[in-house]
């Protein structure tokens, strides 16, 4: 069955401070491997996605993410982070098949310190 | 740039009472998808359509849900009755074609519930 851990359901940075959310996946078949963003009572906002291509992936507002198939992870990183990067990070898996709906992870929730 | 139009954004409602929540998803998208994303929690899949066929209705309450696309186009959740644990935000995402080939899902803002 396909699940999503994130470490973490809550982190912290100072503002300029490496920003590092966790993620591990769970799948007998090779995932595709999702980024959402939701900001306080709004939807969800794609970051970026690994599609099988390379396995650095680079999305929006500076966010990368790497995945590893060794390690099962698909952690989410950004050099500098920005007060306005504060919001809930979503982690999320599919895989190929005619459903393809997404499984998400429960989030962690970014802060980000002046 | 095309999104995901949702309404109401905010309903209140007492329990025992009926809601609908109301999505039109981006123009040519055939795959629409509800979500039911509790506090604190990640979304869960409620119902996928393709088109106006319901290709995922597995984890939907069927004995006070209801989902329909009639028309392959827009789409409408419902309740009935709505119980206090109904009390979430509804999120509705589309696609062009089922995510199961890389596709991105789009998201609405959402509808929040409360329930009283």
């Amino acid at each position: 069955a396909q699940s999503v851990t994130q470490l973490g359901s809550h982190v912290s940075v100072s503002e300029g401070a490496l920003v590092l959310l966790r993620c591990n996946y769970s799948s007998s078949v090779p995932p595709y491997l999702f980024w959402y963003v939701q900001y306080p009572n709004q939807g969800l906002q794609l970051l970026l996605k690994y599609t099988s291509a390379a396995t650095l992936v680079k999305g929006i507002n500076g966010f990368e993410a790497e995945f590893k198939k060794s390690e099962t992870s698909f952690h989410l990183t950004k050099p500098s982070a920005h007060m306005s990067d504060a919001a809930e990070y979503f982690c999320a898996v599919t895989y190929g098949g005619s459903q393809g709906n997404l499984i998400f992870g429960k989030g962690t929730k970014l802060s980000v310190k002046p | 740039e095309a999104e995901v139009a949702q309404s109401p954004r905010y309903k209140i409602t007492e329990k025992s009472q009926a809601v609908a929540f109301w999505c039109d998803p981006i123009s040519g998208h055939a795959t629409l998808y509800w979500y039911r994303q509790i506090l604190g929690q990640g979304p869960e899949l409620l119902v996928q359509f393709q088109d106006e066929s319901v290709v995922d209705d597995s984890q939907l309450p069927k004995d006070r849900f209801s989902a329909e696309r009639l028309k392959g186009v827009d789409s409408t959740l419902k309740i009935q009755p709505a119980e206090l644990g109904d009390s979430a935000m509804y999120l509705c995402a589309s696609s062009q074609n089922p995510t199961g080939v890389g596709e991105t899902q789009y998201f609405g803002p959402g509808t929040r519930l409360l329930v009283l």
